[in-house]
């Protein structure tokens, strides 16, 4: 199985801030990446697929870059509806296998 | 209003089965993947199963010979029966379709809660 591991768990910032998020894949899987954003009580809701593409509907402050082991998931502006718990997952192959999460709270 | 319901949830003694189902809206589920994940209490998202088009069906290790996902073309709905349930199969359990980019999910249901506990 593929396991992603995901860095920090959690971070602090605040409002206006960029933050950065990052996915380590334990082998290679091109750019079979997605980010989801999940808030407490909610289901997820995708962001990036195929690792730097925005899904429809999504602010352009997020964005992802990366290929094969690497990823990040960037909010260039942090907003107040953004704090909640990211997750990457990759898409490569089976089991789907999810990172931990980071939790992006409030400083 | 493209959207996914499940239903099914409930309180299940350890050894029990329980069936789930996700109900489709606004796009037919038989010409898409469909999949379910889960996530218990307090902790990160869990692939549980996924049903391609085609028929073909591929499990996480930890549910493979209890769990069995399904497709009801007729209602528009994916299943998965459940057997021989463990404490550690309580969570919420979330239908999502895998969408055309990257093969990510790109639309959840709200999610259902199932309870393992005597």
């Amino acid at each position: 199985d593929i396991q992603m591991t995901q860095s920090p768990s959690s971070v602090s910032a605040s409002v206006g801030d960029r933050v950065t998020i990052t996915c380590r894949a334990s082998q290679g899987i091109s750019t079979w990446l997605a980010w989801y954003q999940q808030k407490p009580g909610k289901a997820p809701k995708l962001l990036i697929y195929a690792a730097s593409s925005l899904q429809s509907g999504v602010p352009s402050r997020f964005s992802g870059t990366g290929s094969g082991t690497d990823f990040t998931l960037t909010i260039s502006s942090l907003q107040p509806e953004d704090f909640a718990t990211y997750y990457c997952q990759q898409t490569n192959s089976f089991p789907r296998t999810f990172g931990q999460g980071t939790k992006v709270e409030i400083k | 209003e493209v959207q996914l319901v499940e239903t099914g949830g409930g309180l299940i003694q350890p050894g029990g089965s329980l069936r789930l189902s996700c109900a489709a809206s606004g796009f037919t589920v038989s010409s898409n993947y469909m999949s379910w994940v889960r996530q218990a209490p307090g902790k990160g998202l869990d692939w549980v199963s996924v049903i391609y088009s085609g028929g073909s069906t591929y499990y996480a290790d930890s549910v493979k010979g209890r769990f069995t996902i399904s497709r009801d073309n007729s209602n528009n709905t994916v299943d998965l029966q459940m057997s021989s349930l463990r404490a550690e199969d309580t969570a919420v359990y979330y239908c999502a379709r895998v969408g055309t980019g990257g093969r990510a999910f790109d639309i959840w249901g709200q999610g259902t809660m199932v309870t393992v506990s005597s």
